[in-house]
C-alpha cells in the first residue's frame, strides 16, 4: 500500500516563474492537506481539500498561491511568480473519509528553491 | 483557538541519557494529541498518539501521556540513542474531525556518542 506520494522532491525555479507541486494521497484517502515548512521552523497549515472542494484555505497567502484536488488525478499546489521567500519544503498529508480524528499521513515533501 | 507550545531547542544529550520534551496545548474540548518525528531531509512520521485523557501513547521506547488537568503531552524516553537525533513535533487535532493538525514549532534533538 503506497504512502502519500509527492513530486517533484526537489524543484528549482527563478524568480517570476511558476511552481507546481503534486500530491497523490494514500489509497482510500479523500482528504488532502498542504503544509509549508520554512528553514528551521515548524509546519504551517496552508489548505485542506476534498475531491473537487476546498474546505479550508485559511493558511494560504491571498495572492499567487492556489490549490486544487480534481476528481481524477493528484492534488496540485500552484505558486505563480515565485519569489525568494517562497523557498521552503511543502508537505502534503492525507486522511481517510469523513469523521476521522486520527493521524495525518505525510509525504516526503517537495523542496522548492527560488534563485 | 487551538495552539501547541513545545520547549525550544536545540536539545543536546549524551547517548543513554533521559529525554523529556515538554508540550502543552490550548484547545476547545478534548483533541487528539500526537508526536511526529522528522529525520534530516525526510517527511514527518507519526511517533505516537493519544486520543483521550490519561491515554499513554508509546513507540520505539518513547512515551507520552495525555494529561487533561495540565493540558500537556510531554514526550519521554529513558535512554536515547544517536539514531534518535531528529526534530520532534507535538501536534493536536480537534475532536470535530477531518480538521488540520496544529503543530508546535518543533524541538531539534541531537544525541552524541
Amino acid at each position: 500500500n503506497a504512502g502519500v506520494m509527492q513530486n517533484p522532491r526537489h524543484l528549482v525555479r527563478r524568480r517570476g516563474q511558476e511552481a507546481r507541486l503534486r500530491c497523490s494521497p494514500m489509497k482510500g484517502h479523500s482528504h488532502v492537506y498542504w503544509y509549508r515548512q520554512l528553514p528551521e521552523e515548524g509546519l504551517k497549515f496552508m489548505v485542506y481539500l476534498q475531491k473537487e472542494n476546498i474546505i479550508d484555505e485559511s493558511g494560504m497567502p491571498k495572492e499567487r498561491f492556489s490549490a486544487e484536488f480534481p476528481k481524477e488525478g493528484p492534488s496540485i499546489l500552484r505558486i505563480q511568480q515565485v519569489v525568494r521567500g517562497d523557498s521552503a519544503a511543502y508537505f502534503c498529508a492525507s486522511s481517510p473519509p469523513q469523521g476521522d480524528t486520527g493521524e495525518l499521513f505525510f509525504g516526503e515533501g517537495s523542496r522548492l528553491t527560488v534563485l | 483557538g487551538n495552539s501547541v507550545t513545545q520547549m525550544e531547542g536545540p536539545v543536546t544529550l549524551s547517548e543513554e541519557a533521559f529525554l523529556t520534551i515538554n508540550c502543552t496545548y490550548t484547545a476547545t474540548g478534548y483533541p487528539s494529541l500526537f508526536w511526529y518525528v522528522q529525520y534530516p531531509g525526510e517527511g514527518l512520521q507519526l511517533l505516537l498518539k493519544a486520543t483521550k485523557a490519561d491515554d499513554k501513547g508509546s513507540n520505539k521506547g518513547f512515551e507520552a501521556t495525555y494529561r487533561k488537568e495540565t493540558t500537556s503531552f510531554h514526550l519521554e524516553k529513558g535512554s536515547v540513542q544517536v539514531s534518535d537525533s531528529a526534530v520532534y513535533f507535538c501536534a493536536l487535532r480537534p475532536l470535530s474531525g477531518n480538521t488540520p493538525l496544529v503543530f508546535g514549532k518543533g524541538t531539534r534533538l541531537s544525541v552524541i556518542a
